[in-house]
């Protein structure tokens, strides 16, 4: 599986945009970027996914680059609410196969 | 919210006594995921399946086995509990309809410790 760099960790301000770096420079033509997010004491949820083009959602908004080797969660406001570890995870295309693979993904904090 | 419930939500056992936890949909999807998410790894996939009675392996399948008799139960059991199986357990379904229809839903998870 091909694999997605995240900083450890970010902070951000309550109310200000926040920008989430992923790297996967290793992405193939068919890997569909997908943002997952885990609230303290919850399950991941689903925030975005997308293939090529830039996403939006009432959630967030992905941005993806040209090469599509990087691409940015971006949530617009950030609340205290949105104090979570965000996952960045490639799923692949391959037949019936549609595992996530998560890895340690960024905490991010927002302060008041 | 989607219909996902697992039970129990916290266990305390012993070395070497069975284990069984369950998940139970009320969304009629057909995939259907055990994942476990200890400190430092995030989550990593033990099992899934795709429709009754069909499983597969996922990445830290060893010590665990599962059942689907119905589309709505998905069951994970732990034959003989270690202690390196402490761990909160998630559970997850997917309709998987496609790329652009796949999202996974997770249960509120199960917190298991192993004595």
């Amino acid at each position: 599986d091909a694999k997605t760099t995240q900083p450890n960790s970010m902070e951000s301000n309550e109310e200000e945009p926040v920008h989430l770096p992923c790297n996967h420079s290793t992405i193939s033509g068919t890997d569909y970027i997908h943002w997952y997010r885990q609230l303290p004491s919850q399950g991941p949820e689903y925030v975005i996914h997308g293939l090529t083009s830039n996403v939006n959602n009432r959630m967030a908004s992905l941005a993806i680059a040209e090469d599509r080797k990087s691409s940015t969660l971006i949530l617009h406001r950030a609340t205290l609410r949105d104090a979570a570890v965000y996952y960045c995870i490639l799923m692949g295309s391959g037949g019936s196969n549609y595992k996530l693979t998560f890895g340690k993904g960024t905490l991010l904090t927002v302060n008041p | 919210d989607a219909g996902i419930t697992q039970s129990p939500r916290h266990k305390v056992t012993e070395t070497g006594t069975p284990v069984t936890l369950r998940c139970h949909q009320t969304e009629n999807h057909r995939y259907m995921y055990w994942y476990r998410q200890d400190p430092g790894h995030g989550l990593r996939l033990i099992h899934y399946s795709y429709g009754v009675k069909d499983t597969d392996k996922g990445e830290v399948s060893d010590g665990y086995s599962v059942s689907r008799s119905k589309t709505e139960d998905f069951l994970l059991t732990l034959e003989s509990a270690t202690s390196s199986q402490t761990s909160v357990y998630f559970c997850a379904i997917s309709e998987n309809r496609g790329h652009s229809y796949n999202e996974q839903f997770f249960g509120p998870g199960t917190r298991l410790t192993v004595l």
